[in-house]
């Protein structure tokens, strides 16, 4: 079982629409990774954070320590969000901190 | 434009080249990253470095050769791969380490290396 699990796999919406995608972890960690992969391979870090809510523009971030869970949203979704959705959390290995990532949510959002 | 620069973007290389992927920095980053990307899979840990020094390797066979120069630069030498070590290889660099708050990960556009 992956450290850290996403859902679902695959998301297909209408512009427009909210989207939500969920992430849990079974690890301790301090803080959760939100990243954007676009086709292409470039990779954006969207959010980094440890408790509460982030918001960056039509993204917006949350999590809850406690229950191990974190969802991102994206709110009024447009064509360009298509892309994959990745979290990871820092775990520590022999003293030194490393992402256990998530496998990904592939995003469509069609005009 | 990412602030982490890889390159070069794309290489093709035999199985008995030497090659170096190269990836730099500016940002007074103190742990850099070596990821390997294989097509529809998130990002597998190769290599972190902490302080110019190597502080994780992911078991990664010896044919990959990691080498931190100074605290911008970090190559990977490439020897005798095989044609399964095709993949994007990606760098990533951090101002601490992974859990620091504040620290996320800046990501290079990577390096799509083809082995033949």
């Amino acid at each position: 079982k992956n450290e850290v699990e996403q859902s679902p796999q695959n998301l297909t919406a209408q512009e427009g629409e909210f989207i939500t995608i969920n992430c849990s972890y079974s690890v301790g960690i301090s803080a959760l990774h939100w990243l954007q992969q676009h086709p292409g391979g470039g990779i954006v870090s969207l959010f980094m954070l440890s408790s509460g809510k982030k918001k960056h523009g039509r993204l917006i971030a949350t999590i809850n320590i406690q229950e191990k869970h974190s969802s991102l949203h994206i709110t009024a979704s447009h064509p360009r969000d298509s892309a994959v959705y990745i979290c990871a959390g820092p775990v520590t290995q022999g003293g030194s901190e490393k992402l256990v990532f998530g496998k990904g949510t592939k995003l469509t959002v069609n005009p | 434009d990412t602030e982490v620069t890889q390159t070069p973007k794309h290489l093709v290389m035999g199985m008995t080249n030497k090659k170096s992927l190269k990836c730099e920095q500016h940002m007074g980053h103190r742990a850099m990253y070596w990821y390997k990307q294989k097509a529809k899979k998130p990002p597998e840990l190769m290599f972190v470095y902490s302080y110019e020094k190597l502080s994780i390797n992911e078991s990664v066979p010896s044919r990959f050769s990691p080498e931190c120069p100074n605290s911008s630069l970090l190559n990977l030498h490439l020897h005798a791969l095989q044609p399964e070590d095709s993949a994007l290889y990606l760098c990533a660099s951090s101002l601490g380490s992974p859990g620091e708050g504040n620290s996320p990960l800046h990501f290079g556009n990577g390096t799509r290396l083809t082995v033949t």
